[in-house]
């Protein structure tokens, strides 16, 4: 089976425009998770998608925010964006809620 | 809340050498799931190895094995015939099943030295 991907890898974007990440889980995968890691922080947790409901949430402010489709693949949206948003965004899939978390490559977004 | 800790930010090991990677955490939970992630300087992160919380006997997977300490709220990680390819971030995480919520440690970053 093919693994977690995530487009684009690599993003440069400057402060105040909008970005959205895209993520596909592993085929079958319906829950999907999105991460925050950067170096000071460590991985910080964004929100959970199933069945394209979001099931969690995390402490982010509402400029985060994201949705899942039918076909599970999700998309992660970041608007008005700030230099500290400048971080490795790492999306995670698993096969149901409550099971191991399998990661992608995660997306570089650097904003200047 | 549950909280896991990496007590080592840094840790070096020689080739073919063996090391223990520390993690604690903090639960009142009986429903819940143990985990060691590796992110090695690629980024990939990688899950090396699973304890379920209900499970007495310790997860193995090749290399790399377990120490649970239910008890002790402890889950460390042994590597064994350490690799230079074992260079890597480790991330020791807790899921919580009952609200399926995970939480990441800290992490400790191995350098396997030739």
């Amino acid at each position: 089976k093919a693994g977690v991907t995530q487009t684009p890898r690599y993003l440069i974007k400057t402060r105040g425009q909008q970005v959205t990440l895209s993520c596909s889980p592993i085929s079958g995968h319906r829950s999907v998770s999105w991460y925050q890691q950067t170096p000071g922080q460590g991985l910080q947790f964004l929100f959970e998608y199933f069945s394209e409901t979001q099931r969690n949430k995390g402490n982010f402010p509402g400029r985060f925010s994201g949705r899942q489709f039918s076909n599970s693949r999700s998309e992660m949206n970041v608007s008005t964006l700030e230099l500290g948003d400048s971080a490795l965004y790492l999306c995670a899939s698993s096969p149901q809620m409550g099971y191991e978390q399998y990661f992608g490559p995660g997306t570089r977004l650097t904003v200047t | 809340a549950q909280t896991v800790t990496q007590s080592q930010p840094e840790m070096s090991v020689q080739e073919a050498e063996t090391v223990t990677l520390s993690c604690t955490y903090d639960t009142s939970e009986n429903n819940y799931y143990l985990f060691w992630y590796k992110q090695p300087p690629s980024r990939q992160m990688i899950l090396v190895i699973r304890q379920e919380a209900y499970k007495q006997q310790n997860a193995t997977e090749n290399r790399f094995s377990v120490n649970f300490q239910k008890a002790a709220k402890s889950f460390s990680l042994k590597i064994s015939d350490s690799q230079l390819g074992d260079t890597a971030m480790y991330f020791c995480a807790f899921l919580n099943r009952n609200f399926n919520k995970f939480y990441f440690g800290s992490g400790t970053k191995l350098n396997v030295k030739p």
